[in-house]
């Protein structure tokens, strides 16, 4: 029964191709995120989303679209994939109100664009 | 933007050593939390601390929390290969969405 869960494990895939990545919680967690680590293993947020409303949108380029069809799901939607854009993608999600929030990271996505 | 530095970025040391990492910011966050990431996987917490000063235990870990709250150590007593792995700082800000990761200090534990 895992608690954040994200697919595909392994992505890999042409410059100029469009892809997604799903991600499901079965926390009943309010907060869904995505972040990318990169080569350098630094985790860097890109997007927040609060029962399915965007409330973070760090600086990523507009190739990105986050899509959040209920509060479980933060799925990630990437168009016109670029060799930089080749990173590991974890979501995560957090309760929200509680003290002491923490993330719950699912096990990543490591996506490679040749 | 608020910034977390650790220190080291890299460490390699032999079984039954003991070893301190640091976490630095110029920024004051509500809580400080310390995540271990293991290869494949995605990162899971070990600690939260609030209040400045704090000390927190788990088994062989020590986490504390600057006085000034921007700052926190870890502390690993007679380390395991098991410790070995990615260890992230994460600051929280006042509304507990906004998590920001520090570079990550990369411990081997060597048997």
């Amino acid at each position: 029964d895992t608690a954040v869960s994200q697919t595909p494990k392994y992505l890999v895939t042409q410059m100029g191709n469009d892809k997604s990545i799903k991600c499901e919680q079965n926390l009943g967690h309010d907060t869904m995120y995505w972040y990318k680590q990169d080569s350098k293993k630094f985790l860097k947020i890109m997007f927040s989303y609060n029962n399915k409303e965007l409330i973070i949108n760090e600086t990523v380029p507009n190739r990105f679209s986050p899509k959040s069809p209920d509060k479980a799901h933060l799925n990630l939607h990437i168009n016109s994939l670029e060799l930089g854009d080749s990173a590991v993608y974890f979501c995560a999600s957090s309760p929200l109100g509680q003290e002491n929030e923490k993330l719950f990271f699912g096990s990543g996505t490591q996506l490679s664009v040749l | 933007t608020q910034l977390l530095e650790q220190s080291p970025q890299f460490l390699s040391i032999q079984e039954g050593e003991n070893l301190t990492v640091y976490c630095n910011s110029s920024s004051v966050f509500s809580s400080l939390q310390w995540y271990r990431q293991e290869p494949g996987e995605g990162p899971v917490l070990l600690v939260t601390v609030v209040t400045g000063g704090e000390v927190k235990k788990l088994k062989r870990l020590t986490f504390q929390f600057g006085d000034a709250r921007k700052d926190s150590s870890l502390h690993i007593t007679a380390a395991q290969p098991g410790d070995t792995g990615l260890y992230l700082c994460a600051g929280v800000g006042n509304y507990g969405q906004n998590f920001v990761f520090g570079p990550g200090t990369r411990l081997s534990v060597l048997p």
